[in-house]
C-alpha cells in the first residue's frame, strides 16, 4: 500500500469552477499535511499546509484534513487558466520524512 | 525567502561518467533531502540528511551516494551513471521545527 495516494487524474474543470483534488494517506500517525503546485518543467511549490482537523483557506485555496478518515483535500474556488499544474500531496510521518502522492493533474478550460 | 539552488538545470553525461548534482540552501535548514522524478512514478526519495556528516537511504538508494560535509550543501553522486537514471532530481530543504520543504530547480539529466 503507497503511503499517499492521489487520482492521476486529468481533471477538467471550466473557468470559474471550483476545482475538488483529493488525497488519502496509509499511516494514521501522519503529523503534517501539504499540497504542492507544479507547473510542466518546473519544481514543485509549497501552497498549503494543514497541521490539524478542519478547514484552512488561503485565498482562493482550501486545503481540507480528516484524520479520521484519513484524507485531505485541496479546492481551487473561481479556478482560472493559470491553476493549470499537477498537484502534488504531501504528508509527513513521524520525523521529518515527507512522502509523496503521484500527483493529479489539473487542466481549466477558459 | 527559502533559496535552494542546484549546480545545473540540464546535464547530459556518457554512460559509466561519475556525475555529481550539487545543491545548496540558504536558510540554515537541518535537513535536506535528494528525489528524482519520472512520469507516472513521482517523487521517490532518494537519500536525506538530519545533520552534517548525516545521511539516510531513501527509497531507491541503488547506484546513488550523498555527501554532506557543510550544513548548506548536500551532494548527489552518480557512481556510474546509467541510461536509467535519466530523470530530473530535485533537492529539497526543510527546518525540522517547521518541516515545510522547499525545492529547489531541479536539474534534468540525460545519461547517453
Amino acid at each position: 500500500q503507497k503511503e499517499v495516494e492521489q487520482n492521476s487524474g486529468p481533471l477538467s474543470v471550466p473557468e470559474g469552477a471550483i476545482a475538488s483534488l483529493n488525497c488519502t494517506y496509509s499511516d494514521r500517525g501522519s503529523q503534517s499535511f501539504f499540497w504542492y503546485r507544479q507547473y510542466s518543467g518546473k519544481s514543485p511549490e509549497l501552497i498549503m499546509s494543514i497541521y490539524s482537523n478542519g478547514d484552512k483557506e488561503d485565498g482562493r485555496f482550501t486545503a481540507q484534513l480528516n484524520k479520521a478518515s484519513q484524507y485531505v483535500s485541496l479546492l481551487i474556488r473561481d479556478s482560472q487558466p493559470s491553476d493549470s499544474a499537477t498537484y502534488l500531496c504531501a504528508v509527513i510521518k513521524t520525523g521529518n520524512q515527507f512522502y509523496f502522492g503521484t500527483g493529479t493533474s489539473l487542466t481549466v478550460i477558459p | 525567502d527559502v533559496k535552494v539552488t542546484q549546480s545545473s538545470r540540464y546535464l547530459v553525461k556518457r554512460t559509466g561518467e561519475k556525475v555529481f548534482l550539487e545543491c545548496v540552501q540558504d536558510m540554515d535548514h537541518e535537513n535536506m533531502f535528494w528525489y528524482r522524478q519520472d512520469p507516472g512514478l513521482g517523487l521517490r526519495l532518494i537519500y536525506f540528511s538530519y545533520d552534517v556528516k548525516m545521511k539516510e537511504k531513501g527509497d531507491i538508494p541503488e547506484g546513488y551516494s550523498v555527501s554532506r560535509e557543510k550544513k548548506e550543501r548536500f551532494s548527489l553522486i552518480l557512481e556510474s551513471a546509467s541510461t536509467n537514471q535519466t530523470s530530473m532530481y530535485l533537492c529539497a530543504s526543510s527546518l525540522t521545527g517547521a518541516p515545510k520543504p522547499f525545492f529547489g530547480p531541479g536539474t534534468r539529466l540525460t545519461v547517453l
